[in-house]
C-alpha cells in the first residue's frame, strides 16, 4: 500500500495561466475526492468520483475548474485562467465503498499540491 | 450542510501533559474521522470513529453519536504531537467530509 500520491507538490504560476494537478489513489479504492484548503481553515470539498463517474460537485467548483478520472484510476484537476484567489493547498483523497462495516468509506489523503498564483 | 466545531482552537502544552480536544457536529453522522496535519500539510489518519472508543498508543478517541460530539485524548504529550488536529464528519447518504477549523496544538519541551 503506497498511499495516495499527488503531483506536483508545489506549483507557482502567473495569473491567467492554466494548471493541471494529478492524483493517484490507493489502488483498490474506487472513490476519489478533491478538497481545497486555504490558510487557517479546514479542507473544503470540491468534487468526488466513484470509479470514472463524477457524482458530486461543490458550488466552490466554478466553471474554470474541471476534474476527470478517465479510467477510474488516477484523476486530474485542471484550473483554467487562474486567479490569485485560487492559491491554496489542493488535496486528493480516496476511499473504498465496499460492504458497510469497519472503515467503510474511510478517506485517506495525499500530500497535497500547494498552488501559488502570482 | 453539517456544521463541525472544534475546541479549543489553540492549545499550548508542556511536554508530558495530557489534553482533550473536542469536536461537536450538528447532525447524525455515518463517519467521523480525526486527522493530524503535519507541518508539510499532509493529513495523517488518526481514527475512524463514528461511535464508541478506540485507542492507539498515547492517543484515544471517543464518539458519542447520540449527543453529537467526539473527543480526542492526547496523553503524555511529546513535541512531535505538535500540529493541527482536524475532526471531519460525513452525513448519512453523503460523500463529502465536512471539516472543522482544527485545533492548533503546540507542545513545548
Amino acid at each position: 500500500d503506497t498511499g495516495v500520491s499527488q503531483d506536483p507538490r508545489h506549483k507557482i504560476t502567473k495569473r491567467g495561466q492554466n494548471v493541471t494537478f494529478r492524483c493517484d489513489p490507493i489502488s483498490e479504492h474506487n472513490r476519489l475526492y478533491w478538497y481545497r484548503q486555504t490558510l487557517g481553515q479546514g479542507p473544503e470539498f470540491l468534487t468526488y468520483f466513484q470509479n470514472e463517474a463524477q457524482l458530486e460537485k461543490s458550488r466552490l467548483l466554478s466553471d474554470r475548474f474541471s476534474a476527470e478520472r478517465p479510467k477510474g484510476s488516477f484523476s486530474t484537476l485542471e484550473i483554467q485562467r487562474t486567479e490569485q484567489g485560487d492559491s491554496a493547498m489542493y488535496l486528493c483523497a480516496s476511499s473504498y465503498s465496499g460492504a458497510a462495516g469497519r472503515g467503510y468509506n474511510e478517506q485517506f489523503f495525499g500530500p497535497g499540491t500547494r498552488l501559488t498564483v502570482l | 450542510g453539517i456544521q463541525v466545531e472544534q475546541s479549543p482552537p489553540d492549545l499550548i502544552l508542556q511536554e508530558g501533559a495530557n489534553s482533550t480536544l473536542r469536536c461537536n457536529f450538528s447532525d447524525s453522522v455515518n463517519n467521523l474521522q480525526w486527522f493530524h496535519q503535519n507541518p508539510w500539510g499532509q493529513l495523517i489518519n488518526l481514527f475512524y470513529i463514528p461511535s464508541g472508543t478506540k485507542q492507539n498508543g498515547r492517543l484515544s478517541a471517543t464518539t458519542v453519536a447520540t449527543e453529537r460530539y467526539s473527543l480526542l485524548y492526547i496523553s503524555s504529550s511529546q513535541t512531535t504531537d505538535s500540529g493541527v488536529y482536524f475532526c471531519a464528519a460525513l452525513l448519512y447518504g453523503n460523500n463529502r467530509l465536512a471539516f472543522g477549523k482544527g485545533n492548533q496544538v503546540v507542545v513545548i519541551p
